[in-house]
C-alpha cells in the first residue's frame, strides 16, 4: 500500500528565502509524481507533473525532483513570495492503478 | 473555461436529508473522480469511474452513490446524510496515454458540504 509522506508539516520564512519540501512514498513503482498547491478554502491547483522518466521539472520559480529508486521528490522554491502562502501537497498513483495517493501537505507562509 | 466545474460550492443540509453534487469536465479525459478532504484536510479518494465504468470503490458508505450518465460528467448522490459527511468534496479527472502514463489530474474547485 502506497503511503505519501511530507516533511514538514509547515514552514514560516521571510519574504525573498529559498526553501525546499520533501516528500517521500513508500512504493517506488510509480508511474508519475505531481505537486499541487492549496489555498486555504480553495481547489487544488496543478504545479508540476514529473513522469517517472523524469528527474526534474521546473516551472518559474519552481522545481521539482524526483528519485524513484529512494522513493524521494523535493519541490524547490526560488526567492519566495507573499503570494506563495499555501498549503503544498504532494501525490502518487497507488500501485498501477489511477488511484491517487496524498500526503498530508506543507502550510508554508511566506512573510513580508 | 473551467476544466472541471463543481456544483454547488456550497452546501448547508440537515441530517437525515438527500444530496447531490455534480461535477462536469470538458478536457475530454476518460477518468473522472471523487476525492473527500476531511477536517484534518487529508484527501482521500472515494470512487474514480473510466469511461462511465466504476473502477474504483474504496470503502464508501453505500449511502454515497456515483453515477456517471456519460464520461464527461460524474454526479455524487449521498442518501440519509450525517454529521460525520461535513467534509469538501473535489471532483477531479485525469487522461491515460497508455502503460500507466498520464498528463496528470485535473481538479475542480470542490464543494463543501455541512451536514447539521
Amino acid at each position: 500500500k502506497q503511503e505519501v509522506t511530507q516533511i514538514p508539516a509547515a514552514l514560516s520564512v521571510p519574504e525573498g528565502e529559498n526553501l525546499v519540501l520533501n516528500c517521500s512514498f513508500t512504493d517506488s513503482a510509480i508511474y508519475n509524481l505531481q505537486w499541487f498547491r492549496q489555498d486555504p478554502g480553495k481547489g487544488l491547483t496543478s504545479l508540476l507533473l514529473i513522469q517517472s522518466s523524469q528527474r526534474e521539472q521546473t516551472s518559474g520559480r519552481l522545481n521539482a525532483s524526483l528519485d524513484k529508486s529512494s522513493g524521494r521528490s523535493t519541490l524547490y522554491i526560488a526567492a519566495s513570495q507573499p503570494g506563495d502562502s499555501a498549503t503544498y501537497l504532494c501525490a502518487v498513483p497507488q500501485g498501477g492503478s489511477e488511484k491517487l495517493v496524498f500526503g498530508k501537505g506543507t502550510k508554508l507562509t511566506v512573510n513580508p | 473555461d473551467t476544466a472541471v466545474s463543481q456544483t454547488p460550492k456550497y452546501l448547508v443540509t440537515q441530517m437525515g436529508n438527500d444530496k447531490s453534487i455534480k461535477c462536469e469536465q470538458n478536457l475530454g479525459h476518460d477518468t473522472m473522480y471523487w476525492y473527500k478532504q476531511d477536517s484534518k484536510k487529508f484527501l482521500k479518494i472515494m470512487f474514480s469511474y473510466n469511461n462511465k465504468e466504476l473502477i474504483i470503490n474504496e470503502t464508501v458508505p453505500n449511502r454515497f452513490s456515483p453515477k456517471s450518465p456519460d464520461k464527461a460528467h460524474l454526479n455524487l448522490h449521498i442518501n440519509s446524510l450525517e454529521l460525520g459527511d461535513s467534509a469538501v468534496y473535489f471532483c477531479a479527472s485525469s487522461q491515460e496515454v497508455g502503460q500507466g502514463l498520464n498528463y496528470g489530474y485535473t481538479f475542480g474547485s470542490g464543494t463543501r458540504l455541512t451536514v447539521v
